[in-house]
């Protein structure tokens, strides 16, 4: 079935690191990608997106691209602020496939000033 | 303003009670869907509706049950069969594509806190 693994956590860092979370898929269709962030006791706000292979998607100076190759969606962002402290959920929806949203255990940052 | 709205946001149960959770959406989307979320396990779907008066069971449904009578609705209740319901509940929607999530973004409540007493 479908599947979603993102790097564990906690990841903490210092402001102005550069930051890599870590995902990889498994699909039977043809999925579109998504990166979802949750601040503490709020819902879950999507931040990125891409839909077809060798997409970027983009938001608040986060990206990630859809490596069909590495069965890949990578999150970085080149200079993190202690307001992107939060968890980051990888997740899938498959075309063609189980066509739910699959997501990842979720990654914690911390970003420490 | 648009959104989806969970209530209430912290919730106490005893032993042996049934509890039900609001969810409301006024996005007009079709698609609704019901989330758990325990520490270091991430998501997991228990119950999603696609239109009105239809709902399918996600992976772990057993101890809940859901209805849709309205678009704009998609109440969960946890039964006493819910051995272990303390949890954070996340309700979503999302216009459904060629499929529940196809190309779509899904929104979210800000969740439910429900504590078994």
């Amino acid at each position: 079935g479908d599947s979603v693994t993102q790097m564990e956590g906690p990841v903490t860092l210092s402001e102005e690191a550069f930051l890599t979370i870590n995902c990889t898929y498994t699909a039977t269709g043809y999925p579109s990608l998504f990166w979802y962030v949750q601040y503490p006791g709020e819902g879950l706000q999507l931040l990125l997106k891409a839909t077809k292979a060798d997409d970027k998607g983009s938001n608040k100076g986060f990206e990630a691209t859809y490596r069909k190759e590495t069965t890949s969606f990578h999150l970085e962002k080149g200079s993190v602020q202690v307001s992107d402290s939060a968890v980051y959920f990888c997740a899938l929806s498959d075309r063609g496939g189980s066509e739910k949203l699959v997501f990842g255990k979720g990654t914690k940052l911390t970003v420490n000033p | 303003d648009g959104g989806i709205t969970q209530s209430p946001k912290y919730l106490f149960r005893k032993e042996g009670q049934n509890v039900t959770l609001s969810c409301e959406q006024n996005l007009n989307h079709d698609a609704m869907y019901w989330y758990r979320q325990d520490p270091g396990q991430g998501l997991r779907l228990i119950y999603y509706s696609q239109i009105v008066n239809d709902f399918q069971k996600g992976d772990i449904a057993e101890g809940y049950s859901v209805s849709r009578e309205k678009k704009e609705s998609f109440p969960l209740t946890v039964t006493s069969a819910q051995k272990n319901p303390t949890a954070f509940y996340l309700c979503a929607s999302s216009v459904p594509g060629q499929g529940h999530f196809m190309n779509t973004e899904a929104f979210f409540g800000q969740g439910t806190r429900l504590t078994v007493v």
